[in-house]
This record gives C-alpha cells, sequence and structure tokens, in this order.
C-alpha cells in the first residue's frame, strides 16, 4: 500500500519557470491538501480539496494553482516560479468524514528557484 | 496572532527526562487535535490525537486537551534521543471550510 505518493523528490527552477508537483493517494480518501514547509514557520496550507470536482485557498495561494484531476490525484502549479517559492512543499490526504482522521503525508519535494 | 501557537523551542533535556510541549489555538470550533513528529528531511508522521478535554496515553506519549483554555499539551516521559525532532500541532477545524492548520513547531533534542 503507498499511501500518498509525490513526484519529483527534487526540483530546481529558475525564476519564470513552470512545474507540476504530482500527487496520488490510494487509500480512497476524500480530501486532499498541498502545504508548503519553510524554516520557522511550521506547514502552511497552499490550497486544498475537500472532495473530488471541489478546490479551494488556504492560506498562502498566491502564485499557485490546483487541479483535483479525480478523487486520486492532486496537482499543484506553479506558473511562474519565483524565489520565494523555494520550500519543501508536501501532499496530504483525509478520509473527510470525521474530524477525528488524522492527514497522511507524502514524503515531500523540494524545490529550489534560483 | 497565529491560529495555533507553539514555542519554537529548541527544548533540550537529558535522557530519562518528562518533555512537555506545549500548543494554543484560537478557533473554538476547533473539533480535533494532533501531535505529528517530523524528523529533518522527512515527512510528519502522526503520534498521538485527542479529542475530548482531559489526557490520553499511549506508551510514552500522553496528549492533554483543555478546551476552555484553548490548549493542548504533549508529553513524553523516558525521554530517548531518538525523539529528538520537531513536533507539530495541528488543529482540525469546519470554520469556513474543514481544513487542518498547523503551528509553528518545537524542536526537542534529547541528550544522552
Amino acid at each position: 500500500n503507498a499511501g500518498v505518493t509525490q513526484t519529483p523528490k527534487f526540483q530546481v527552477l529558475k525564476t519564470g519557470q513552470s512545474m507540476t508537483l504530482q500527487c496520488a493517494q490510494d487509500m480512497n480518501h476524500n480530501s486532499m491538501y498541498w502545504y508548503r514547509q519553510d524554516p520557522g514557520m511550521g506547514l502552511r496550507l497552499i490550497y486544498y480539496s475537500a472532495s473530488e470536482g471541489t478546490t479551494d485557498k488556504g492560506e498562502v495561494p498566491n502564485g499557485y494553482n490546483v487541479s483535483r484531476l479525480n478523487k486520486r490525484e492532486f496537482s499543484l502549479r506553479l506558473e511562474s516560479a519565483a524565489p520565494s517559492q523555494t520550500s519543501v512543499y508536501f501532499c496530504a490526504s483525509y478520509r473527510g468524514d470525521t474530524y477525528n482522521s488524522p492527514l497522511h503525508f507524502g514524503n515531500g519535494t523540494r524545490l529550489t528557484v534560483t | 496572532q497565529k491560529e495555533v501557537e507553539q514555542n519554537s523551542g529548541p527544548l533540550s533535556v537529558p535522557e530519562g527526562a518528562i518533555a512537555s510541549l506545549n500548543c494554543t489555538y484560537s478557533d473554538r470550533g476547533s473539533q480535533s487535535f494532533f501531535w505529528y513528529r517530523q524528523y529533518s528531511g522527512k515527512s510528519p508522521e502522526l503520534i498521538m490525537s485527542i479529542y475530548s478535554n482531559g489526557d490520553k496515553e499511549d506508551g510514552r506519549f500522553t496528549a492533554q486537551l483543555n478546551k476552555a483554555s484553548q490548549y493542548v499539551s504533549l508529553l513524553i516521559r523516558d525521554s530517548q534521543p531518538s525523539d529528538s525532532a520537531t513536533y507539530l500541532c495541528a488543529v482540525n477545524r469546519n470554520t469556513g471550510g474543514f481544513k487542518t492548520i498547523f503551528g509553528a513547531g518545537t524542536r526537542l533534542f534529547v541528550k544522552a
């Protein structure tokens, strides 16, 4: 059982380039999330999808777009990367039918924008 | 004011001691509470969850919740060097859409 799979694990972009971070879960979870983690800042929510076909902004959505392609997949797109988007990105999924379920995380993508 | 606040630390305790980690939250509509452990370069992993006021024990870990004071804590008994990590407090709430909000984390060092 793979859980939550993120690709790529590492990426270096030049300012202005675009890329898509991929995330897939095989736990039949309803909800999926994208977080970024910067030193001393904890995990900050970028976008989330409560269910297939819906997406909502989190705390720090500027500069990002998302697509909930189907129940399994939730991608994060950087249209024009900026150095401020250098961070570690985590995708997570959640059952979504009870408050008492935790998040399940992928292994993260370490992105550097030069 | 951040929605979930933690002391960033670092908190340093000797091996075998009790480590006490604290967290406060601002949204009274918060429903459930979690502690995640994160080793350097790794993803967060769940170690404790708590939903009702009081204490919840699991091995060397005890989570404490006081909804009136909007306070969550984690006690680690008999701390081991392998407990050295960042501990993230997280809160599930349904205000403005269901989401999980994290604190900035507390770094814990357990000295052998």
